[in-house]
């Protein structure tokens, strides 16, 4: 079973709007990372929040973390044509990460 | 070098041929990850190898896949008598080391089509 889950799993807005996607897992963590993914290639590294962290900033992202609901949240505000893309989450189980199955975020102009 | 580097970028094969692809890390990294995703998915673990540590091939689907590093550099994972459902985009990653405080790096990944 998946330790990570996004939700929703398609998420489609207007240029300018914020997007929300969320993460639940099941198991205790140290930390929790964001991925994007453009064109089913390579991922590239977002985030990473500690589970002693409750909320990140790094330029137009924000990450949430509450570690009792098991749960995290990734906010990208005033959203670009250039946001468009898979977003997954990761946790660590034991020495990898294991990721969940994303949430396809499409922005239209 | 700069990133992680994989080749082949694409691979078509028909049924029943072996594959090889390569994973080229960062330099200086020595934890490197093998996953699969196949379409529309998520990433599915295969194998990891830290320094000259044994690697975990716990992920890796059966007996006609296996992986191998030299040191820490240049990894590849092999395919055997290639199936259909082996199709799919294999992505490689490397880090610092393992454990969860270090972000992976990913490469763009080989994506290969079995016809």
């Amino acid at each position: 079973s998946q330790q990570g889950e996004e939700d929703p799993q398609a998420l489609s807005i207007q240029e300018g709007e914020n997007a929300t996607m969320n993460c639940s897992y099941k198991t205790s963590i140290n930390n929790l990372q964001w991925y994007r993914q453009n064109s089913g290639r390579g991922l590239v590294h977002l985030i990473l929040i500690r589970s002693n962290e409750r909320e990140k900033h790094s330029g137009r992202l924000r990450v949430t973390l509450d570690t009792s609901k098991k749960s995290s949240s990734l906010l990208i505000t005033a959203s670009r044509a250039a946001d468009t893309a898979s977003y997954f989450c990761a946790t660590p189980v034991g020495q990898k990460l294991v990721f969940g199955q994303g949430t396809r975020l499409t922005i239209n102009p | 070098g700069a990133g992680v580097s994989q080749s082949p970028s694409n691979k078509v094969t028909e049924k029943g041929k072996d594959v090889e692809l390569r994973c080229d890390p960062i330099s200086g990294h020595t934890a490197l990850y093998w996953y699969r995703q196949r379409l529309g998915q998520g990433l599915e673990f295969l194998i990891y190898f830290q320094g000259n540590s044994a690697p975990d091939k716990s992920g890796l689907p059966s007996d006609r896949f296996s992986a191998e590093r030299t040191g820490e550099s240049v990894s590849t994972l092999t395919i055997q008598r290639t199936q259909q459902e082996d199709s799919a985009v294999y992505l490689c990653a490397s880090s610092k080391r393992t454990g969860s405080d270090y972000g992976y790096t990913f490469g763009s990944g080989t994506r290969l089509t079995v016809v």
